[in-house]
């Protein structure tokens, strides 16, 4: 268990461009999510992968943000024409889906977090 | 919509002190909740993950406790010690085929030598 890992830790770019980050999750995880956290502010939920899938999306991802997983492994998070508002760190998180065993519905396997990439824009 | 709230934002306590962090939130039809610690400019380290049918979890000096009737957590940390100066947040999961996380706003300890 490797731990999940962030790519690039820091990144500081210019209002306008593009900025891309990679998310390696635990290996056998199969649900992937990301999060953006601001200072002071616990993370707030963005998106959501099930394998190579993406269930869900937070209303915060603007058009301007694009999430893909392919093949169910790792995943890459894009800005494009950032705006100052986008400075944050962008948290990535994995877990297994399904149960521990016995009755219920969902998963109840704690999400494991990478340390982040921080974004600055200039 | 789920809110979460941690009250205090921040605690300074002395080393060796027994303390309690709490955690509220809106919506009872929670599946999980989870405890996560946060060091400076890193990433979440989870600590303990209470299901709804549970009452507390327990992990050394770290024991959690949930009552989900009247939408409250607990972390009780028993004999503090500075290594455990950090940002606390709680976060409930509703379950289901997403169980995405709402945190809370954190609460950042200092425990003083």
């Amino acid at each position: 268990d490797t731990g999940v890992s962030q790519n690039p830790r820091h990144k500081i770019t210019k209002r306008g461009q593009n900025v891309t980050f990679r998310c390696d999750p635990i290996s056998e995880h199969n649900r992937l999510y990301w999060y953006r956290q601001t200072l002071g502010q616990g993370p707030e939920f963005l998106t959501y992968f099930q394998n190579e899938a993406q269930l869900e999306k937070s209303r915060l991802l603007s058009d301007r943000f694009s999430a893909e997983r392919p093949k169910g492994s790792f995943s890459t998070l894009e800005i494009q024409r950032t705006e100052q508002g986008d400075s944050a760190m962008y948290l990535c998180a994995s877990s297994l889906g399904g149960y521990t065993g016995g009755k219920g519905i969902g998963s109840v396997r704690p999400q494991h977090f990478g340390d982040g990439t921080r974004l600055s824009i200039l | 919509k789920q809110e979460v709230t941690q009250i205090p934002a921040a605690l300074s306590v002395p080393e060796g002190e027994n303390l309690v962090l709490n955690c509220s939130f809106t919506d009872s039809a929670i599946y999980n909740l989870q405890w996560f610690r946060q060091d400076p400019g890193k990433g979440l380290t989870s600590l303990l993950l209470i299901q709804s049918s549970q009452r507390e979890q327990t992990s050394g000096r770290l024991n959690a406790s949930l009552d989900k009737s009247s939408g409250r957590s607990t972390l009780y940390i028993a004999a503090s010690q500075p290594g455990d100066s950090a940002t606390y947040l709680c976060a409930v999961s509703r379950g289901g085929a997403n169980s995405k996380l709402t945190f809370g706003k954190g609460i950042t300890l200092s425990v003083r030598p």
